[in-house]
């Protein structure tokens, strides 16, 4: 089966300027999360998706980033107005149901990440 | 809220060595608990999980990891590592089964 497949793999930006990434998550995979990940940290929950829901976008930084899912399948991480903070590697996972549908199963499948360099 | 830690940023070792990462968690209840791997230019990929019952879970490519409760930990195991094992491994904790939180990884490097 395909894995989860996201884009652009490489970004450079000046400060200021907005960057759109996106993940296309495994067929079948009814949960959606996006994680940054800077250089030699682990990987840092910003938002996750049921479906087309936002379930818990309590660590993204509202100001500048935003995410969308709109019909359940793929998603888009937007983020306005870059930082140099902003500089890591964004990565997108799915996950599906564990049993009775109410809870992910743990196992999580990532894509290979997209790395942003703000300048 | 829960948390990870691994205490050790980079391991190194000889081939054919046994090695030990190490992992402490800190949460109010009882966690699921998770360790994925990272190869070089390649997505994290699970490794190994536990969620109750034995201690001792196994892995895919002989990976093995050690709940214990009284010491919060959850440190994997590997009785003869391989230069293709050099990666960073991640150990990741949850409550619910639904937000995962990783810690910061350790990279391990096997000399031949």
């Amino acid at each position: 089966e395909a894995g989860v497949t996201q884009s652009p793999r490489y970004a450079v930006l000046q400060e200021g300027q907005a960057v759109s990434f996106w993940c296309d998550p495994i067929s079948g995979h009814d949960t959606l999360y996006w994680y940054q990940q800077p250089r030699d940290q682990g990987p840092q929950l910003l938002v996750y998706f049921r479906d087309e829901a936002v379930i818990d976008n309590s660590q993204l930084p509202s100001d500048r980033f935003s995410a969308v899912r709109p019909k359940g399948t793929n998603s888009t991480l937007k983020i306005q107005s870059a930082k140099q903070g902003d500089t890591a590697t964004y990565l997108c996972a799915s996950s599906f149901p564990g049993l009775g549908g109410h809870t992910n199963t743990g196992q999580l499948y990532f894509g290979e990440g997209s790395k942003l360099t703000v300048l | 809220a829960q948390s990870v830690t691994q205490p050790d940023a980079r391991v190194t070792v000889s081939e054919g060595a046994s090695l030990q990462l190490r992992c402490k968690y800190s949460s109010s209840v009882t966690p699921y608990l998770f360790w994925y791997v990272q190869y070089p230019r390649q997505g994290l990929q699970l490794l190994l999980k536990y969620y109750s019952g034995d201690p001792v879970v196994q892995g895919v490519n002989g990976f093995e990891a050690e709940f214990s409760k009284s010491n919060s930990s959850f440190h994997l195991r590997k009785a003869s590592v391989h230069w293709s094992d050099s990666a960073v491994y991640f150990c990741a904790v949850s409550i619910d089964n639904n937000r995962i939180f990783f810690g910061d990884g350790t990279q391990l490097v096997v000399k031949p």
